[in-house]
């Protein structure tokens, strides 16, 4: 198993620009979610889905689509860049939301620059 | 809503040094906690977790203990190495099983 895989793994956009970034998991895991991480404010929750199809919003969704035609993929859309997006962003996924095995496993990380 | 504070680091110990990283939460009820670490250009893994009160998630060392009365989730261990060396976040899992994550901190273990 690959786990969770996320590309690019840098990206330096300017202010206005759009771009996707990927997330793919291999372990037909149906929660999958999307974190942003800053300085001094830890991990917080942009987006999640809790199977193909079904999406919601987390702490900080503004600026930010997302949408899973797919178990495997959970692809997250800076729609018009800001310098406020500069961040590392985090894909994560577990077999279940509320029950069983809950540990997330997390992908490596996209580090963004917005100039 | 639910909150997560863990103290502030860097948190800098010399090789075989007792380590102890407090957290506290502030949700109701008995939320599920954890201890993520996150290695130098790395994602999180999950190192411990303890889903009622009283118990003790350990792995690889590390220890913690969930205290209902204290609302405190404690990282400890009893001897530090440089391969420790890394940045650990605590995280609970809230009423609508969103994980909440403390803004981490970091450790450097000198040899």
């Amino acid at each position: 198993n690959a786990g969770v895989t996320q590309t690019p793994k840098f990206q330096v956009l300017k202010t206005g620009q759009s771009m996707t970034l990927q997330c793919a998991q291999d372990m037909n895991h149906e929660y999958m979610s999307w974190y942003r991480q800053d300085p001094g404010m830890g991990l917080r929750l942009i987006h999640y889905s809790v199977g193909a199809g079904i999406t919601d919003q987390g702490e900080v969704p503004n600026g930010y689509n997302v949408s899973r035609s797919t178990t495997e993929d959970f692809p997250l859309r800076l729609l018009s860049a800001a310098p406020s997006q500069t961040s590392v962003y985090f894909c994560a996924s577990s077999y279940s939301r509320t029950g069983g095995s809950y540990e997330q496993y997390f992908g490596p990380g996209t580090r963004l620059t917005v100039t | 809503g639910d909150s997560v504070t863990q103290m502030e680091g860097p948190v800098t110990l010399s090789e075989e040094a007792f380590l102890t990283i407090n957290c506290t939460y502030t949700a109701t009820g008995y939320p599920s906690l954890f201890w993520y670490v996150q290695y130098p250009g790395e994602g999180l893994q999950l190192l411990l977790k303890a889903t009622k009160a009283d118990d003790k998630g350990s792995n690889k060392g590390f220890e913690a203990t969930y205290r209902k009365e204290t609302t405190s989730f404690h990282l400890e261990k009893g001897s530090v190495q440089v391969s420790d060396s890394a940045v650990y976040f605590c995280a609970e899992r809230d009423s609508s099983y969103k994980l909440i994550f403390g803004s981490g901190t970091r450790l450097l273990v000198r040899p």
